[in-house]
């Protein structure tokens, strides 16, 4: 089967920082990447990473480890507007397989 | 270009009824997917194109549910005899080749479906 674990619920406050851990089974894989998405918006895409390491863009940097079927989103200096749901997501082949997500809460 | 759009963007049905969903992607893109997304969940993959041509279907998907993408442009969904199971955001989302950077999919705001 395949499945992708990580957290329900995280709350933090402003200026903090905050990291979102993935672990994932799954039969194929190209890479993981990390979605955004606010209430009743789109998933956005935040990153993605197909090697083992940290990929930095802005605030948020991702990490893979491969061998250790792990990933997390690591979001600094948080911002209200961070508030939201985040997703990993397995590539496998053409497709995405996403985790069931993770609502941050940021306070003042 | 204005991203990914969808229509329409919300839709009520009664249950047995059919419905039929639109997707335009971004020009240039010519990958194509359909995601189904209920609430407090992650999107779940239902099909996805390249060009035209239909490369993978979920096999969780009924055969209910058909997808075409004729032209290699817009896509459309079908969903026959709905259910009240069937009530759920359907996401579009594109990308660019594989040889261009397809590991990004720019999704569309979604068609809320509701089965009374």
């Amino acid at each position: 089967g395949q499945s992708l674990e990580q957290p329900s619920e995280v709350t933090a406050v402003e200026g903090a920082i905050v990291q979102i851990n993935c672990t994932y089974q799954t039969s194929g894989f190209y890479g993981l990447s990390w979605y955004q998405q606010h209430d009743g918006g789109a998933p956005t895409f935040l990153s993605y990473n197909a090697l083992d390491g940290l990929e930095e863009t802005g605030r948020f940097s991702s990490f893979l480890s491969r061998s250790d079927s792990y990933g997390y989103l690591l979001l600094q200096e948080l911002q209200m507007k961070d508030s939201a749901s985040y997703f990993c997501a397995v590539k496998q082949g053409g497709k995405l397989i996403f985790g069931q997500g993770t609502e941050l809460s940021v306070k003042p | 270009d204005t991203g990914v759009s969808q229509d329409p963007r919300h839709k009520i049905t009664k249950r047995g009824q059919n419905v039929t969903f639109r997707c335009d992607p971004i020009s240039e893109h010519n990958r194509l997917y359909w995601y189904r997304q209920t609430l407090g969940q992650g999107p779940e993959f239902l099909t996805y194109f390249q060009n035209e041509a239909q490369l993978e279907k979920s096999r969780l998907l009924s055969d209910r549910f058909s997808a075409e993408r004729p032209k290699g442009s817009f896509s459309t969904l079908e969903i026959q005899r709905t259910e009240q199971g069937d009530s759920a955001m359907y996401l579009c989302a594109s990308s660019l080749p594989r040889d261009r950077g397809y590991e990004t999919q720019y999704f569309g705001p979604g068609t809320r479906l509701l089965v009374l």
